[in-house]
């Protein structure tokens, strides 16, 4: 069982570059979430897909676009990095609302 | 609003010593409780969970955590640590939303 995927794991980029994060599970799952993790905050969730054709807007949504792109997929776009964006970033999905969440390893990005 | 507060941000045992966690949470009507655990570059595994009924949750790995609505606690325990419990530990609670909350999270140290 491959649960959730995340693509890449480490990424490094310069300062208005752009750049997708992929996710992807194998569970059938109806929502999903990105957060991002950073020193001494807690997860923050960015953006979430409640199920297939909806996405919102999360606490800390500025500066990110997401596509739920099907069932299985959910991206997030960030199309002008800034280093304030630099963080460990994961996806998760849950089969509902209120329901334990299943983490990818996590997406780590530096922007320079 | 909702919130969650972990108060202790590192904790520091002997292997084999009793261990508990703290959590607090804010919400008006009975929450989702959770407890994840993450260990060094990875995601976040699942604990335990408190949905309703029996307040004394058990979880993997030999964590208890017991709900007391009465203080607004979620107290994760467990009875003697083993080194490879070494982790950092996240309390969540999910409010009836999408929008999981996440406390900022308690470091175990484990010490031989």
């Amino acid at each position: 069982n491959a649960g959730v995927t995340q693509t890449p794991k480490f990424q490094v980029l310069k300062t208005g570059q752009s750049m997708t994060l992929q996710c992807a599970q194998d569970m059938n799952h109806n929502s999903m979430y990105w957060y991002r993790q950073d020193p001494g905050m807690g997860l923050r969730l960015i953006y979430y897909s409640a199920s297939e054709g909806t996405t919102d807007k999360g606490e800390v949504p500025n500066g990110y676009n997401v596509s739920r792109l099907n069932k299985r997929e959910f991206s997030l776009r960030l199309e002008s990095a800034a280093p304030s964006q630099t963080s460990v970033y994961f996806c998760a999905s849950t089969r509902d609302r209120d329901t334990e969440a299943f983490f990818g390893q996590g997406t780590r990005l530096t922007v320079v | 609003a909702q919130s969650v507060t972990q108060p202790d941000i590192h904790i520091t045992v002997s292997e084999g010593a009793s261990l508990e966690l703290r959590c607090n949470y804010s919400y008006g009507a009975t929450p989702y409780l959770f407890w994840y655990v993450q260990s060094p570059g990875q995601g976040l595994q699942l604990l335990l969970k408190y949905f309703s009924g029996d307040t004394l949750v058990q979880g993997i790995k030999g964590f208890e955590a017991e709900f007391k609505r009465s203080q607004s606690s979620f107290n994760l325990r467990k009875p003697s640590v083993h080194w490879s419990d070494a982790a950092e530990y996240f309390c969540a609670v999910g409010a009836g939303t999408y929008k999981y909350i996440f406390g900022t999270g308690t470091r175990l140290k484990v010490l031989a």
